[in-house]
């Protein structure tokens, strides 16, 4: 089992709709987790943490998470082109104290 | 805004010599990290540095590569013999206060072994 999962893509979204992205994680022990978009050839870019079951809203961008089906999601309202990057979820995973991340979802913002 | 910096930008060496990568922290941040990213792939953890030793490392993290903080700023990931493989971006990171709280990436340092 993959320690940190996410849909590759691409995900294609019109303009101003919202984009849903989508993580699930192996180490039931998790407590800290994160969304970092990366532009191509560049470096990741935190977006949000969540440590706590439920939502957290930051500006445009939402994350939830549900620890009991090992699972965090980001949501982007109004999508906007500049949008368009790859999401990567990163887990700290609990057994050894390191961040994995996810494969990352290439998210595409149709103008 | 405070950020994390990096130099070189890019790095090409032969196979089998020494480089190092060079990272300044955020100034007022406590753990450092070091991630690579093969093209294409995901990020990948190496090693984890706090008060002055390693606190974490992956697999991919063996003798051949050694991290150090020579002083009061900068924070350096040496690998001493290269090899075709180990070409990759290398991310440098830092938090204020450990590995559950937020990192901060660098842009990064591009790595070609020839």
């Amino acid at each position: 089992q993959k320690e940190v999962e996410q849909n590759s893509g691409p995900l294609s979204v019109p303009e101003g709709a919202i984009a849903s992205l989508n993580c699930t994680y192996s180490d039931r022990g998790s407590q800290s987790f994160f969304w970092y978009r990366q532009y191509s050839g560049k470096s990741p870019e935190l977006i949000m943490s969540i440590y706590s079951n439920g939502d957290k809203e930051d500006g445009r961008f939402t994350a939830q998470l549900n620890k009991a089906s090992q699972y965090v999601s980001l949501l982007i309202r109004d999508s906007q082109p500049s949008d368009s990057a790859t999401y990567l979820c990163a887990v700290l995973m609990n057994r050894d104290d390191k961040i994995i991340f996810g494969k990352g979802t290439r998210l595409h913002i149709l103008p | 805004e405070p950020e994390v910096t990096q130099t070189p930008s890019h790095q090409v060496t032969q196979m089998g010599q020494e480089v190092i990568l060079r990272c300044v922290p955020i100034s007022n941040h406590l753990y450092f990290y070091w991630y690579r990213q093969i093209l294409g792939q995901k990020v990948e953890f190496l090693v984890s540095f706090y008060n002055n030793e390693i606190s974490e490392k992956s697999e991919i993290f063996d003798d051949q590569f050694s991290v150090e903080r020579p002083d009061g700023s900068n924070f350096t990931l040496k690998i001493r013999s290269t090899k075709l493989e180990d070409s990759a971006m290398y991310f440098c990171a830092s938090s204020a206060s450990g590995t559950y709280n937020e990192q901060f990436f660098g842009p990064g340092t591009r790595l070609t072994v020839l």
